[in-house]
């Protein structure tokens, strides 16, 4: 299953809300994940069942869709949310991960 | 607190072979099936494979079959990969995750680098 997001990159300023895509070539259901990457460090897990925050994650990270196509909004971007954003599907093996959009300082 | 800690990167020739291992602390290793997710530079993330709870049932991207083996010792909290036949493409930073359907737990990462 191919993962495509988009925008590749998103130049949001601070306090903004921004809103990233993810679109499965097929069906997964709700089985989707967002990850955000920092440099340097590991991604950690944002969402998780298209739309279920993992735990200690802010409220505002929000995700939604099923099927084919989802979205990852940040209501209020803060500076440590300026990053790369990942989807997963874990619908079908070989797991599979999008290209990464990077949301970057406006 | 839930950690995992990657090692045994370095830099090998092509053709090399090499041992990553993976030590789990904070939670009980062998109920939690594990992955192994790679990073080439400047790239995104790619599943290399994944090995069940019991080490009974594993899997392997196509990219890296019947070069790399997972396997697990679940006595010392341990996850392995050993890679054989290394390509410049397998040049990447080597995570591993606590995983079977999204990776919720996550190291640091270990670099492989494969040049001559």
């Amino acid at each position: 299953i191919v993962m495509t997001q988009s925008p590749a990159t998103l130049s949001v300023s601070p306090g903004e809300r921004a809103t990233l895509s993810c679109r499965a070539s097929q069906g997964v259901s709700s089985n989707l994940a967002w990850y955000q990457q920092k440099p340097g460090q590991a991604p950690r897990l944002l969402i998780y069942g298209a739309s279920t925050r993992a735990t200690g994650i802010p409220a505002r990270f929000g995700g939604s869709g099923s099927g084919t196509e989802f979205t990852l909004t940040i209501s209020s971007l803060q500076s440590e949310d300026f990053a790369v954003y990942y989807c997963q599907q874990y619908n079908d093996w070989p797991r599979t991960f999008g290209q990464g959009t990077k949301v970057e300082i406006k | 607190q839930v950690q995992l800690v990657e090692s045994g990167g370095g830099l090998v020739k092509p053709g090399g072979s090499l041992r990553l291992s993976c030590a789990a602390s904070g939670f009980t290793f062998s109920d939690y099936y594990m992955s192994w997710i790679r990073q080439a530079p400047g790239k995104g993330l790619e599943w290399v494979s994944y090995i069940s709870a019991s080490g009974s049932t594993i899997s392997y991207a196509d990219s890296v079959k019947g070069r790399f083996t997972i396997s697990r010792d679940n006595a010392k909290n341990s996850l392995y990969l050993q890679m054989n036949s290394l390509k410049a493409e397998d040049t990447a930073v080597y995570y591993c995750a606590r995983a079977l359907w999204y990776m919720d737990v996550w190291g640091k990462g270990t670099t492989v680098t494969v040049s001559s």
